[in-house]
């Protein structure tokens, strides 16, 4: 079975630019959660998806967004994109999500995002 | 509020050696805990995980973590360690409620003394 996977591997933008992500589960996963990891604040919760709803949020401002598609492909977005971005986003899927019994998470090998 | 502490940014131990990864946990009620490691460039990988019963769980690679519900802690633990192992191990708490989200240690980075 086919791991989680993320493109692109690598991206460098420019501030104020906006900039989508996208994560593919493993196959029959409906769950999609999103991390970002940074040296300072260490992996913070973004959000998490579940049959195209967004279950759970963390503490980012509104510029973070996400969607899921009917195939339980996830994509973020961040707009207006700050210094402060930069970080390797993950992303982890699930079969019944954080609020399955097992919530036992997959993760992909994460987008290294660059903003200068 | 849920909250993960690992005490021990890095660690260094010689291969052969045993291991013990310190975590903290702070959380109401019984929590669920998790032992994950990152290779360089890589995502994260689950070694083990604790939800109840037997408090010694055994995972992959070797791994074995004793949840104490007196101390607050989870602690990964190895026998003797192999140079393969060198990585960053982040301990985990979750919480399954309608607003659930997993919450991660800092993380510990182990490097292996040849």
């Amino acid at each position: 079975k086919a791991g989680v996977t993320q493109t692109p591997r690598y991206l460098i933008k420019t501030r104020g630019q906006q900039v989508t992500l996208s994560c593919s589960p493993i196959s029959g996963h409906r769950s999609v959660s999103w991390y970002q990891q940074t040296p300072g604040q260490g992996l913070q919760f973004l959000f998490e998806y579940f049959s195209e709803t967004q279950r759970n949020k963390g503490n980012f401002p509104g510029r973070f967004s996400g969607r899921q598609f009917s195939n339980s492909r996830s994509e973020m977005n961040v707009s207006t994109l700050e210094l402060g971005d930069s970080a390797l986003y993950l992303c982890a899927s699930s079969l019944q999500g954080l609020a399955g019994v097992s919530g036992e998470q997959y993760f992909g090998p994460g987008t290294r995002l660059t903003v200068t | 509020a849920q909250s993960v502490t690992q005490p021990d940014i890095h660690i260094t131990v010689s291969e052969g050696a045993s291991l013990e990864l310190r975590c903290n946990y702070s959380y109401g009620a019984t929590p669920y805990l998790f032992w994950y490691v990152q290779s360089p460039g890589q995502g994260l990988q689950l070694l083990l995980k604790y939800f109840s019963g037997d408090t010694l769980v055994q995972g992959i690679k070797g791994f074995e973590a004793e949840f104490k519900r007196s101390q607050s802690s989870f602690n990964l633990r190895k026998p003797s360690v192999h140079w393969s192992d060198a990585a960053e191990y982040f301990c985990a708490v979750g919480a399954y409620s309608s607003a659930s989200k997993i919450i991660f240690g800092s993380g510990t980075r182990l490097s292996i003394r040849p």
